[in-house]
Parts: C-alpha cells; sequence; structure tokens
C-alpha cells in the first residue's frame, strides 16, 4: 500500500525558505507514470493547490506561488522535495503531499496532473520569528 | 483560472437522512472533478473522481453526478462518521482548483 510523510521544520522564520520532502513508501516514485502534488492548507481554511512534478520531472506551478517554488524529485531515495521562498506568515499552512494520476489533454497535447491519492498525514509549518 | 464555488457552506443534516452538496465550476471542467473528505486532524480522503467514480473502499452511499458546471455529492443515508467537511476540486486545466468546502453538521 501506497503511502505517503512529509518532514521538515515545523517553524520558519519570515524572508526564509520553506523545505519540505515527502518520502514515498509501497512503491516506486520513478517506475510509475504518476504526477506528486504538494497542497496546503491554513488553519481553519481550504485546500490550496501548490504544484505537481512528473515522474519525468516536469513540473506545473499555481501562479499565485510560482515565482517562489520550487518542486524537485530524488529517485535515489524516494522522495520529492518542497521549497518555498520568502516566506511571511500568511504561508502559515498545513503542508500535504499527495500522488496524482496523469491526464492526457489532446489539444493541447499535455500529460497533467488529475485528482490527488493518497495523501500524506501533513505537516505544519508556522511563519514565525 | 476557474473558479470552484461549493453550497451551501455548511449543511445541517440527521444521521440517516439524505446529504446533498453542490459545487459549480465557473467554466466546463467536462467530468474532471473530484470529491474529498475531510475529518478534523485528518488529511483529506478522496472520495470520487471522474464525476462519479466512487474510488477503492469508498462505501456505495457516496454517489457522484453531474458534468460541465454543475455537480453533486449525495450522501444517501449519513452515518456517524460521515459528518465532516467536503471539498470538490476541478482538473480539467492544468491550474489544479478547488472549492470553498461544505461542511456537514450534525443537526
Amino acid at each position: 500500500q501506497l503511502q505517503l510523510q512529509e518532514s521538515g521544520p515545523g517553524l520558519v522564520k519570515p524572508s526564509e525558505t520553506l523545505s519540505l520532502t515527502c518520502t514515498v513508501s509501497g512503491g516506486s516514485i520513478s517506475s510509475s507514470s504518476y504526477y506528486w502534488g504538494w497542497i496546503r492548507q491554513p488553519p481553519g481554511k481550504g485546500l490550496e493547490w501548490i504544484g505537481s512534478i512528473y515522474y519525468s520531472g516536469s513540473t506545473y506551478y499555481n501562479p499565485s506561488l510560482k515565482s517562489r517554488v520550487t518542486i524537485s524529485v530524488d529517485t535515489s531515495k524516494n522522495q520529492f522535495s518542497l521549497k518555498l521562498s520568502s516566506v511571511t506568515a500568511a504561508d502559515t499552512a498545513v503542508y500535504y503531499c499527495a500522488r496524482q494520476p496523469p491526464r492526457i489533454v489532446v489539444v493541447p497535447a499535455a500529460i497533467i496532473p488529475g485528482w490527488f491519492d493518497p495523501w500524506g498525514q501533513g505537516t505544519l509549518v508556522t511563519v514565525s520569528s | 483560472e476557474i473558479v470552484m464555488t461549493q453550497s451551501p457552506a455548511t449543511l445541517s443534516v440527521s444521521p440517516g437522512e439524505r446529504a446533498t452538496l453542490s459545487c459549480r465550476a465557473s467554466q466546463s471542467v467536462s467530468s474532471n472533478l473530484a470529491w474529498y473528505q475531510q475529518k478534523p486532524g485528518q488529511a483529506p480522503r478522496l472520495l470520487i473522481y471522474g464525476a462519479s467514480t466512487r474510488a477503492t473502499g469508498i462505501p456505495a452511499r457516496f454517489s457522484g453526478s453531474g458534468s460541465g458546471t454543475e455537480f453533486t455529492l449525495t450522501i444517501s443515508s449519513l452515518q456517524s462518521e460521515d459528518f465532516a467537511v467536503y471539498y470538490c476540486q476541478q482538473y480539467n486545466n492544468w491550474l489544479l482548483t478547488f472549492g470553498g468546502g461544505t461542511k456537514v453538521e450534525i443537526k
């Protein structure tokens, strides 16, 4: 059974870079054609998609965060990572990682990320000095 | 960006009753819509994808319908474990977006 687990600092100072890792167990990131995504949820609020990376390394990012986000994959460790730079208190949230099946789009030709399943348990990151 | 709007924000239902949740897209998403359930302190759980296909292990009392811009999640007979927040999400466009959620509470 595929499981995902987020890890990283629970407290980050304003203007610094938030770095999280998602470790995948029960399956290989590189041997299956999936997207791997990050989602966040501020306390008491709804869900926001951050970005997704294909097993091949291609990425899609939410335009609202694109200038500050980098998602990468380390197949040797069966992990993928999130970096969010120049954080502020508005970035305080529970951060989730999840697997996504690909969806083939004919026009324009593309393979884009689909729904999220399964999810990691989430990790709370607080931005505060 | 495709905006997803869920209604109502809160739904008060008695156990055993039927619950009907709505999700509207600002433009057509075809059938590229998923539903999730989230309980306090837990990660969301996939219920439905493709607008109407139940995910593995999801009870038959959960059903999804709709296409284009109007979607519905129906819980036929609410059990105690179904009281939670429900989110819809479109994946028709690469810019993935979620609805604001509907909280289903005990009446």
